[in-house]
């Protein structure tokens, strides 16, 4: 299996610090994403990076990826209580895309 | 705002009953995705499934789950019968994907419980 696997599992940090979360993968990939997902709810798309790019901005959220170490970070800047969730990233090297299991973040007011 | 639809939110039924969760993927979509959330395996991919072919279902206990999508508008997730170790929340997710799969839309999720 690709199945990405995130580092680390849970994370706590106070608002306004920054949340940075990794995910190291086995096999080639055509592109890496990165979803969130609030307690009861489904997952939403956050951002994508494809194989050839090595980081990608999108508002506060900073993503890198380095294919030779198979691995990416998802960096949130300036967080918020409302950023609580847990994080995971999806691996694509075909038709399949193939989840980790995640790092649960906790934002303290 | 398109969305994925998953029915029941909710659902509770005692070992061996059937079980049928059904999807509306996102209008345009050409990919469906069922996946199984469990608190001790993460996300499963349970199969998926492009202009309405299945593509792979090697994820699923063939002896208990189908899968299929009788129209673009409907996808379903079979378990008969079912066992407590079922238990999950199950989610349908579409997207538009050419070569390589694009982002995906989830749904709320069906929680299962088997008792």
């Amino acid at each position: 299996s690709q199945q990405g696997e995130e580092d680390p599992q849970a994370l706590s940090i106070q608002e306004g610090e920054n949340a940075t979360m990794n995910c190291s993968y086995k096999t080639s990939i055509n592109n890496l994403q990165w979803y969130r997902q609030n307690s009861g709810r489904g997952l939403v798309h956050l951002i994508l990076i494809r194989s050839n790019e090595r980081e990608k901005h999108s508002g506060r959220l900073r993503v890198t990826l380095d294919t030779s170490k198979k691995s990416s970070s998802l960096l949130i800047t300036a967080s918020r209580a409302a950023d609580t969730a847990s994080y995971f990233c999806a691996t694509s090297s075909g038709y399949a895309l193939n989840f980790g299991k995640g790092t649960s973040l906790l934002v303290t007011p | 705002d398109a969305r994925v639809t998953q029915t029941p939110r909710h659902k509770v039924t005692e070992m061996g009953q059937e079980v049928t969760m059904r999807c509306q993927p996102i209008l345009g979509h050409n990919t469906v995705f069922w996946y199984r959330q469990t608190m001790m395996q993460g996300l499963e991919l349970l199969a998926y499934f492009r202009n309405r072919a299945p593509l792979d279902d090697s994820g699923m206990p063939k002896d208990r789950f189908s899968a299929e999508m009788p129209d673009a508008t409907l996808a379903t997730l079979k378990i008969q019968p079912s066992e407590p170790r079922d238990s999950a929340v199950y989610f349908c997710a579409s997207g538009l994907g050419e070569e390589t799969n694009e982002k995906l839309f989830f749904g709320s999720g069906t929680q299962l419980s088997v008792l």
